[in-house]
């Protein structure tokens, strides 16, 4: 299987910073004949379920705010926040979907 | 609005087995697929299987490969999880969430509120 390593397992961020963290996948998740990177993104709030923000690694899902943007390609991937709002603060998941889908092990936002 | 309702939550003893329930609202059951995926307090997603809601093919992780059967009833607009052979790492939340229908590999955009299960003598 691949496995989704995220950095930072936790990070604190103040209200209205950006904030940044990364997802590592342990072989390629980009499909050269589409160029498409399958790599998605989770938000999952107490007590709730998962709910996705980011599809084809860049891809934002409707009705997600536009402070909310996926990067990078191949092994390396960004989820940024970039002005980080209260409703925020949750568990942010990566997802690859190249093959049997396997997540990470998730990056926990919380207000500084 | 598209929805997904779970059964709710089950007690099984080890070695018993758990049949839980997603019913799809909101949109063509059958023009989609089901994921099933589960969460063990503190730990990582973990997908467990596959099912097209159109002709009923599934997937399954090895991991659960023969303790894991997944169906689906396009009547009701709803599909199956069933985990036998229960053992304590077994207890989880179990989602469902929809996908894509002709591909296993895929994003989830819409996921139910979870079943919690509880395995315990």
């Amino acid at each position: 299987d691949t496995v989704m390593t995220q950095s930072p397992d936790s990070l604190a961020v103040s209200l209205g910073e950006r904030a940044t963290f990364n997802c590592k996948s342990s072989q390629s998740v980009l499909y050269s004949s589409n160029n498409k990177n399958y790599l998605a993104w989770y938000q999952q709030k107490p007590g709730q379920p998962p709910k996705l923000l980011i599809y084809w690694a860049s891809t934002r899902e409707s009705g997600v705010p536009d402070r909310f943007s996926g990067g990078g390609s191949g092994t390396d991937f960004t989820l940024t926040i970039s002005s980080l709002q209260a409703e925020d603060v949750a568990v942010y998941y990566c997802q690859q979907y190249y093959t049997t889908p396997t997540f990470g092990q998730g990056t926990k936002v919380e207000i500084k | 609005q598209v929805q997904l309702v779970q059964s709710g939550a089950e007690v099984k003893k080890p070695g018993a087995s758990v049949k839980l329930s997603c019913k799809a609202s909101g949109y063509t059951f059958t023009n989609y697929a089901m994921h099933w995926v589960r969460q063990a307090p503190g730990q990582r997603l973990e997908w467990m299987g596959w099912i097209n809601a159109g002709n009923g093919k599934t997937k399954y992780s090895q991991k659960f490969q023969g303790r894991v059967t997944i169906t689906r009833d396009t009547s009701a607009s709803t599909a199956y999880l069933e985990l036998s052979s229960l053992r304590s790492e077994d207890t989880s939340v179990y989602y469902c969430a929809r996908g894509e229908r002709e591909l296993v590999y895929y994003y989830m955009d819409v996921w139910g509120e979870g079943t919690t299960v509880t395995v315990s003598s």
